[in-house]
């Protein structure tokens, strides 16, 4: 089992709409957990980090759900520019490690 | 301020030939990492560093070595390149501590291997 888990899509979805994306882990003693951007043929950017009680930023709200192990990220009303491949991020618990693992990504397509 | 930068961003290399790719960061960051990018398998980890003179293996590490002599350097060398390893490899840096801590990434190194 892959340690982190998105299912590819892609997902088109019309302006305006909410899209949400789920993201699984396999490691119950993950401590840290991110959602980043990549645009194509760009490096990934950190669109938010995923707290224990849930946050948000605008359009923007990410979940977790330690008991289950995924993350979630939700975005309303979307937009043309929000085009482009979301990445679950995890770090495993193990101590003085601190690796980033990548999910494969999932494609959002925003159509107008 | 520069970030991450990576050197060079495009390259193609015969099969047997040798390079080394620099990252380089200005952050000073104690974590640093190198990742690779192929179609269809996400980010995959070749190796990282958790401080200067210190280098780990990651999730694909065979066929690449690594050396980090200053904190703000980390080398990627393949020593005997081979059409495996056809894709776009990304540095990153983190502060490594505490939770929640951001990985930036450089700009990416497109190798082609023939």
């Amino acid at each position: 089992r892959k340690e982190v888990e998105q299912d590819p899509g892609p997902f088109n979805v019309p302006e305006g709409a909410t899209v949400a994306f789920n993201c699984t882990y396999s490691n119950s003693a993950s401590q840290s957990f991110f959602w980043y951007r990549q645009d194509c043929r760009k490096e990934p950017k950190l669109l938010m980090s995923v707290y224990s009680s849930g946050n948000e930023d605008g359009r923007f709200t990410a979940q977790l759900n330690r008991a289950s192990q995924y993350i979630s990220l939700l975005i309303r009303d979307s937009k043309l520019s929000d085009s482009a491949t979301y990445l679950c991020v995890v770090i495993p618990g193990s101590p003085g490690t601190y690796k980033y693992i990548f999910g494969t990504g999932t494609r959002l397509k925003v159509l107008a | 301020n520069a970030g991450v930068t990576q050197t060079p961003k495009f390259r193609v290399l015969k099969t047997g030939q040798s390079m080394t790719l620099l990252c380089a960061q200005d952050m000073n960051h104690e974590y640093m990492y190198w990742y690779r990018q192929d179609p269809g398998m996400g980010l995959r980890l070749i190796h990282y560093s958790v401080g200067e003179g210190t280098t780990a293996k990651g999730e694909v590490p065979d066929g690449y070595n690594v050396s980090r002599l200053k904190k703000q350097n980390f080398l990627l060398g393949l020593e005997s390149a081979a059409p495996s390893q056809t894709s776009v490899y990304f540095c990153a840096s983190s502060y490594g501590r505490g939770l929640n801590t951001e990985a930036f990434f450089g700009q990416g190194t497109r190798l082609t291997v023939v």
